[in-house]
């Protein structure tokens, strides 16, 4: 079965950096893109970014642009997102997802268990 | 940036009752092969998201039959025919039309009355 399985929590001062990892499996992980969504304390939804599993094709939120950056490892599955320079309005839980088919219109049919970053002095 | 507005922002239905959700958003969301990219997400309490209805009307594998999807270009509506003690949570639409970003609803949050 597809699972998307992202690391633990974290906690960070403002100004430092946090890489959130997301690894796949039940899948051809090559097959299909991953996009990042996040979720402030009883907040809605918002996307922070896409890329292909290959990494060749990348988009970010223009809110998060020059901060925020991912990667993949095929040889491992994994997708990473990297957000630097955090404020404590970055503090939220970010998940990764699966884009569907093109039937599905790439929306995400699977999410991981989302990571809590919590930043604080 | 296509605006998403949803209404009501929370509703507390009877048990087996129906239940809407409308989903509105600031562009048409046709795309140019003719497709709406419209979906909805269901958040229960202390879960992730999942989604349960995409291009509009299309149910997820398990979901069940209770909930339907309607619409095209800026209108869009959830429909559930009798809401059950397991649809508490939190509703979702988004937009992938205009991508990117895509962009989702405020939500609108369901209990039982």
């Amino acid at each position: 079965q597809v699972q998307l399985t992202q690391s633990g929590p974290e906690v960070k001062k403002p100004g430092a950096s946090v890489k959130v990892s997301c690894k796949a499996s039940g899948y051809t992980f090559t097959d299909h893109g991953v996009t990042w969504v996040r979720q402030a304390p009883g907040q809605g939804l918002e996307w922070v970014g896409w890329t292909t599993a290959y990494n060749d094709n990348i988009k970010y939120s223009q809110k998060l642009q020059g901060r925020v950056t991912m990667t993949t490892d095929t040889s491992t599955s994994t997708a990473y997102m990297e957000l630097r320079s955090l404020r404590s309005d970055d503090t939220a839980v970010y998940y990764c997802t699966r884009g569907g088919s093109p039937s599905e219109g790439y929306s995400y049919d699977y999410w991981g268990q989302g990571t809590l970053v919590t930043v604080s002095s | 940036d296509v605006v998403m507005t949803q209404s009501p922002l929370s509703l507390a239905v009877t048990l087996g009752q129906p239940a809407s959700i409308s989903c509105r958003s600031s562009q048409s969301l046709v795309y140019s092969d003719g497709n709406n990219y419209l979906h909805w997400f269901q958040q229960r309490p202390g879960q992730s998201p999942r989604r349960l209805l995409y291009m509009v009307s299309k149910r997820d594998s398990g979901v069940p039959d209770r909930f339907s999807g309607s619409g095209s270009g800026t209108d869009f509506t959830l429909k559930i025919s009798r809401v059950e003690a397991e649809d508490v949570g939190i509703y979702y639409c988004m937009q992938g039309t205009h991508w990117p970003p895509d962009t989702f609803g405020q939500g609108t949050k369901l209990e039982i009355k």
